[in-house]
């Protein structure tokens, strides 16, 4: 099965700062990645798929990137309704879902 | 409005069975394929099972094979979970999402707001 990482696990930040979230594959899965964010006591949010794809609503400053086994995403000044957590998740056709660990963001 | 909603969570000894279900309104069930995810206390997301639209898809994680069945009803626009020789370690918020496609293979785009099971003696 592919195993999916994420760094950090938490990261701080300030509003308006440019934040960076890693995801890796432990193969490729080309562009099948997914994020989600999840907020405390809500269901998950779907915010991008094929690894750079915005969902509808979803606010610009969000976006994505990569490809194979190494995914990023960014968030280009962040505001403090984006405090979460976030979940990258491979959707490949010849293995399982896999979740990455999660990211939690939150403000300094 | 696209929603979806669970139920059949609650407290079931180590061993024990339960049966959750997912009703689904707002959008035409038998197209879409449908997962279950589950969510322990304060850690990540764990995908559980997923069927297609049709019911002829059907996979899930090594950690439930064997124990947990999927299954849906297209005329009734529910998905069940049917889970046996439950474990501690499975004590968790189960989420109902939909595929967005009708395939088993694609991410997922509604999520319901839970149901929460709880194995424990």
């Amino acid at each position: 099965d592919i195993q999916m990482t994420q760094s950090p696990s938490t990261l701080s930040a300030s509003v308006g700062d440019r934040v960076t979230i890693t995801c890796r594959a432990s193969q490729s899965i080309s562009a099948y990645l997914a994020w989600y964010q999840q907020k405390p006591g809500e269901a998950p949010k779907l915010l991008i798929t094929k690894a750079s794809n915005l969902e509808s609503g979803v606010p610009s400053r969000f976006s994505g990137s990569g490809s194979g086994t190494e995914f990023t995403l960014t968030i280009s000044s962040l505001q403090p309704d984006d405090c979460a957590s976030y979940y990258c998740q491979q959707y490949n056709s010849y293995s399982p879902f896999t979740f990455g660990p999660g990211t939690k963001v939150d403000l300094k | 409005e696209v929603q979806l909603l669970e139920s059949g969570g609650g407290l079931v000894p180590p061993g024990g069975s339960l049966r959750l279900s997912c009703a689904a309104s707002g959008f035409t069930f038998r197209t879409y394929a449908m997962n279950w995810v589950r969510q322990g206390t304060g850690k990540g997301l764990e995908w559980v099972s997923v069927i297609s639209g049709s019911g002829g898809t059907i996979e899930y994680a090594d950690s439930v094979k064997g124990r947990f069945t999927i299954s849906r009803d297209n005329s009734k626009n529910t998905v069940y979970l049917e889970m046996i020789s439950l474990r501690a370690e499975e004590t968790a918020v189960y989420y109902c999402a939909k595929g967005r496609a009708g395939g088993a293979r694609d991410v997922f785009d509604v999520w319901g707001q839970g149901t929460t099971v709880t194995v424990s003696s």
